[in-house]
């Protein structure tokens, strides 16, 4: 009865250092989307996966903002050369059908 | 005008109280709709999904109208612990499971 984990919890590093966030869905949930969220702020999609489609990346805010889903299940968010503005909480949830479970997310700071 | 758009509060109540918090949608082709609830620091968690004829989960009453494209959710005989950001999230259209959230209403429950 696992929910959907994520790691590191939290993760400090330095401005232009690449990152990856690893995030593990509920069982048999075809589909995966990861959040941002800033302190204070509301969720900012990034990008969706459902299935073997093509995934949804209309919200990946720029070209060093990457993610990967392999198999179907763990997926990974790649930021590359970090910086100080992506400082934010990275959620990750999954769904069989429209509701959505979150995990607990990767606090990430950018120094 | 925002595809989801909540009153952001914050909503300050005692405890006992009746709360209600309203939420607007843009695209009459949602199909879905939920209130999820966010404690500070913490990931969203599925509160109630919202039906068309409207549905009640204990102290908890959720209901649609989408002649005027807005659902609603009341809150009777609040506790403390209700003390959250309440978020409205309505799916794209067709079966498109990209969900659209709102930036959320605060509540607080005062002793």
């Amino acid at each position: 009865g696992a929910g959907v984990s994520q790691s590191p919890s939290n993760k400090v590093t330095e401005k232009g250092k690449d990152v990856e966030l690893r995030c593990d869905p509920i069982s048999g949930h075809t589909a995966l989307y990861w959040y941002r969220q800033s302190l204070g702020q509301g969720l900012e999609f990034l990008i969706y996966f459902q299935g073997n489609s093509a995934p949804d990346k209309s919200g990946l805010p720029s070209d060093r903002f990457s993610a990967e889903r392999t198999g179907g299940s763990v997926s990974t968010l790649t930021i590359q050369r970090t910086q100080q503005e992506d400082s934010a909480v990275y959620l990750c949830a999954s769904s069989l059908t429209r509701m959505q479970f979150f995990g607990p997310g990767t606090r990430l700071t950018v120094l | 005008r925002k595809e989801v758009e909540q009153d952001p509060g914050p909503f300050n109540v005692p405890e006992g109280a009746t709360v209600a918090f309203n939420c607007t949608y843009s695209n009459s082709a949602s199909q879905s709709f939920f209130w999820y609830r966010q404690d500070c620091r913490k990931e969203p968690k599925l509160l109630m999904s919202v039906y068309s004829s409207g549905n009640e989960d204990g102290r908890f009453t959720a209901q649609l109208n989408r002649a005027s494209q807005y659902i609603s959710l009341l809150i009777r005989d609040s506790k403390l612990s209700d003390s959250a950001t309440y978020l409205c999230v309505v799916n794209g259209d067709g079966n498109n499971r990209k969900l659209i959230w709102g930036l959320g209403t605060s509540l607080a429950v005062n002793p």
